[in-house]
């Protein structure tokens, strides 16, 4: 059964500070790695990993993916209180790209 | 660009009835897929729709059906529903591999 796992599961922060998110996974037939960020309703799309070893960013936010290793992090500088939220990983497995996600890590960042 | 939609926003049924939740994808967007989200769990898969058929399926039993209309629409239906019904239930559109969401619809069974 795939299978992807988040840690921490909740972290709080001070403004400014860094903050590294982690996710492993396995699954049968990888194709990709997404992030999403949650903060009422809907997730929010933030990044889309298919490769090894190259980083996508994105403003204070970047992403890295090793498949060899089966994981990602996702690194948020300089936090501010609105990136506040439940950050998802999900996994995209099969010729028909089934979406699997992980129980996600809730980030508070106090001012 | 709406992005993608779903209706309604909120409903509330008693165990044992039937509900219809429903889903416009994001425009282009051909797949549809369905995702339950219980309180303080990532989104968990229910099905896949593709070209108006159920592509793939996770591990929901079968009161849990759906439907893909031409224009690529969906809707979510849950016969018989239980007390652990309840949940957000998230709407997904995709073309190739990113997933885009919708607001999703709140279910309170009571």
């Amino acid at each position: 059964e795939d299978k992807v796992v988040q840690s921490p599961l909740s972290l709080v922060v001070h403004e400014g500070d860094t903050v590294t998110l982690n996710c492993s996974y396995e699954v049968t037939n990888f194709r990709s790695l997404l992030w999403y960020k949650q903060e009422k309703k809907a997730p929010t799309f933030l990044f889309m990993l298919t490769s090894s070893g190259i980083e996508k960013k994105s403003g204070r936010l970047s992403s890295i993916l090793d498949k060899k290793e089966l994981f990602s992090i996702l690194n948020i500088t300089a936090t501010q209180t609105g990136d506040s939220a439940i950050y998802l990983c999900a996994v995209g497995s099969g010729g028909y790209q089934k979406v699997t996600f992980g129980t996600g890590t809730k980030l508070q960042v106090i001012p | 660009d709406a992005g993608v939609t779903q209706s309604p926003t909120h409903l509330i049924k008693t165990r044992g009835q039937q509900v219809t939740l429903r889903c416009s994808p994001k425009s282009g967007h051909d797949t549809v897929s369905w995702y339950q989200q219980a309180l303080g769990q990532g989104p968990q898969f229910i099905f896949q729709y593709y070209e108006e058929e159920e592509r793939q399926r996770g591990n929901f039993p079968d009161r849990f059906s759906g439907h893909q209309f031409p224009n690529y629409s969906s809707e979510l239906n849950v016969n018989a529903l239980l007390l652990g019904d309840s949940a957000l239930y998230l709407c997904a559109s995709s073309l190739e591999l990113e997933q885009f969401f919708g607001p999703g619809t709140r279910l309170t069974v009571l």
